[in-house]
């Protein structure tokens, strides 16, 4: 089936640890996109791919790093350096900027 | 600065009765626009969207309505069904069609109908 895969669903990470999601999408798509999610924000936008080898800062981009060495794939890390990491993260994928499919996404939890 | 804004968080309405969420924008360069319907813990799917050179677009028992000059878009439900509870963003794009880009998002409006 074509879409895309956020794993894992659910997440800990200690404080100080840095935490890799993973997204994976097989639908072709040029675009990819991290998103976080927490009560009353709506989506916000943390990093965001147009191409292989190529990345932009998103509105919320201090704390989090990311990578685009294949097309399909676009994995988020969480560091240290994030100070409130505990939120739901929603990765997407798009042909151009219009309809963007989202992944089910990852409740990440700092215990 | 939020350039898409949905004021309302939350919207109640009795099933069958239509459902009207708004939202509105800044940028005047928004040609496209788009709303996603998230239910908890689960990404968002895509919903509806409009070109700026349209005024309405219907699919089904949604419509959404533009209108350019008061930045202002709506989403129409009719009729509302329990199954339409979520949350409903409202999302924008500059130069549609592009591989440049993004989306902008507002911050979702709770819809719950009740039976």
């Amino acid at each position: 089936d074509g879409g895309i895969t956020q794993s894992p669903k659910y997440l800990f990470r200690k404080e100080g640890q840095n935490v890799t999601l993973s997204c994976e999408q097989n639908l072709n798509h040029d675009a990819m996109y991290w998103y976080r999610q927490d009560p009353g924000q709506g989506l916000r936008l943390i990093y965001y791919s147009q191409i292989v080898n190529d990345f932009q800062k998103g509105d919320i981009a201090e704390g989090y790093s990311v990578s685009r060495e294949k097309k399909e794939s676009f994995p988020l890390t969480v560091t240290s350096a994030q100070k409130n990491p505990t939120a739901f993260y929603l990765c997407a994928s798009s042909p151009s900027n219009t309809e963007a499919f989202f992944g089910q996404g990852t409740r990440l939890t700092v215990v | 600065d939020q350039q898409v804004k949905q004021n309302s968080p939350s919207l109640s309405v009795q099933e069958g009765r239509i459902s009207i969420l708004n939202c509105d924008y800044t940028n005047s360069m928004f040609d496209y626009f788009l709303w996603y319907k998230k239910y908890p813990a689960e990404g968002p799917t895509f919903l509806i969207s409009i070109s700026s050179i349209k005024d309405k677009n219907e699919d089904g028992r949604f419509t959404v309505f533009l209108n350019k000059s008061a930045k202002h878009l709506s989403l129409h439900i009719v009729p509302s069904q329990p199954g339409d509870s979520a949350v409903y963003f409202c999302a924008a794009s500059l130069d549609r069609g592009s591989t440049l880009g993004r989306l902008y998002f507002g911050r979702g409006t709770q819809l719950t109908v009740w039976p």
